[in-house]
C-alpha cells in the first residue's frame, strides 16, 4: 500500500510570509502527528490530529497550526515565518491502536531567508 | 515527563564488526520503546519497537534491542555491520497509555553510525 506523502518536497520562502504543507496519510490511518527536525533542536513533535481533532499538542507558539480533514489529509500552517523556522518538516500516520508505530514520510525542506 | 538519552552522537565501527548504541530513557509512564534510522534524505523507518511483552526485541536487518527496566536502557545492537547501516539513528519514548490517547514520540538526538571498511 501506499506509504505517507508529503507536498511538497522542498520549498523557500521570505520571512514574514506564511507557508502550507500538506501530508497524505497511509489509507485507513486516522491518526496523524508532526514533527519538526533542526540540527539544534532535533526532532520535537509539534502535534497530532484524530479524525479532525488535535488530539496531542507540543510546546510551539501559535504561529504553528494545523488541521485535519475528513480523508484524513493534514495540512501544517505556519505564520510570520522566521529564520528559525527553517527545519525538515516530518509528518507521520499511525493506525487506531496506542502504541502502534508511526510510518513517516519523507518530509518538507522548508528554508526561511 | 519523559526524555531519552542517546549516550553517543557517532559511532564508528568496521564492517562486519558488532554494533552497539547507547540508550537511556526516563519515563513518569509505563514506556514504549522504539529504534528509527533515518538514512540520508529519507523519512524514518522503524527498526523495533518494545510495547511490554518480550524485553529482548528483534527488529529488521538483524538488529535487536533489549529493554532493561532496572537500568533504564534500550541499547540497540547487531552482531555484524554492513556498509548499508551507516545512517542516523534515533531511539524513541512514549508513554504506553497517554491521557487522552494518541501518539507522541519524544526522541533521542541521534547517534550517526558510520561503517568503515
Amino acid at each position: 500500500k501506499a506509504g505517507v506523502t508529503q507536498t511538497p518536497r522542498y520549498l523557500i520562502k521570505t520571512r514574514g510570509q506564511q507557508v502550507t504543507l500538506s501530508c497524505s496519510p497511509i489509507s485507513g490511518h486516522r491518526s496523524v502527528s508532526w514533527y519538526q527536525q533542526t540540527p539544534g533542536q532535533g526532532l520535537q513533535f509539534l502535534f497530532e490530529y484524530f479524525s479532525e481533532t488535535q488530539r496531542n499538542k507540543g510546546n510551539f507558539p501559535g504561529r504553528f497550526s494545523g488541521r485535519q480533514f475528513s480523508n484524513s489529509r493534514s495540512e501544517m500552517n505556519v505564520s510570520t515565518l522566521e529564520l528559525g523556522d527553517s527545519a525538515l518538516y516530518l509528518c507521520a500516520s499511525s493506525g487506531d491502536r496506542a502504541n502502534t508505530e508511526a510510518f513517516f514520510g519523507q518530509g518538507t525542506r522548508l528554508t526561511v531567508v | 515527563a519523559q526524555s531519552v538519552t542517546q549516550l553517543d552522537s557517532h559511532v564508528s565501527v568496521s564492517e562486519g564488526t558488532p554494533v552497539l548504541l547507547r540508550c537511556n530513557y526516563s519515563s513518569s509512564y509505563s514506556p514504549s520503546l522504539f529504534w528509527y534510522v533515518q538514512h540520508p534524505n529519507k523519512g524514518l523507518q522503524l527498526l523495533l519497537k518494545y510495547t511490554s511483552a518480550a524485553t529482548l526485541v528483534k527488529g529488521i536487518n538483524g538488529f535487536e534491542a533489549e529493554f532493561k527496566k532496572s537500568e533504564t536502557s534500550f541499547h540497540l545492537t547487531k552482531p555484524s555491520a554492513h556498509m548499508s547501516d551507516a545512517a542516523e539513528y534515533f531511539c524513541v519514548v512514549t508513554p504506553r497509555v497517554l491521557t487522552g490517547g494518541g501518539n507522541k514520540l519524544t526522541f533521542g538526538t541521534g547517534t550517526q553510525l558510520k561503517v568503515e571498511l
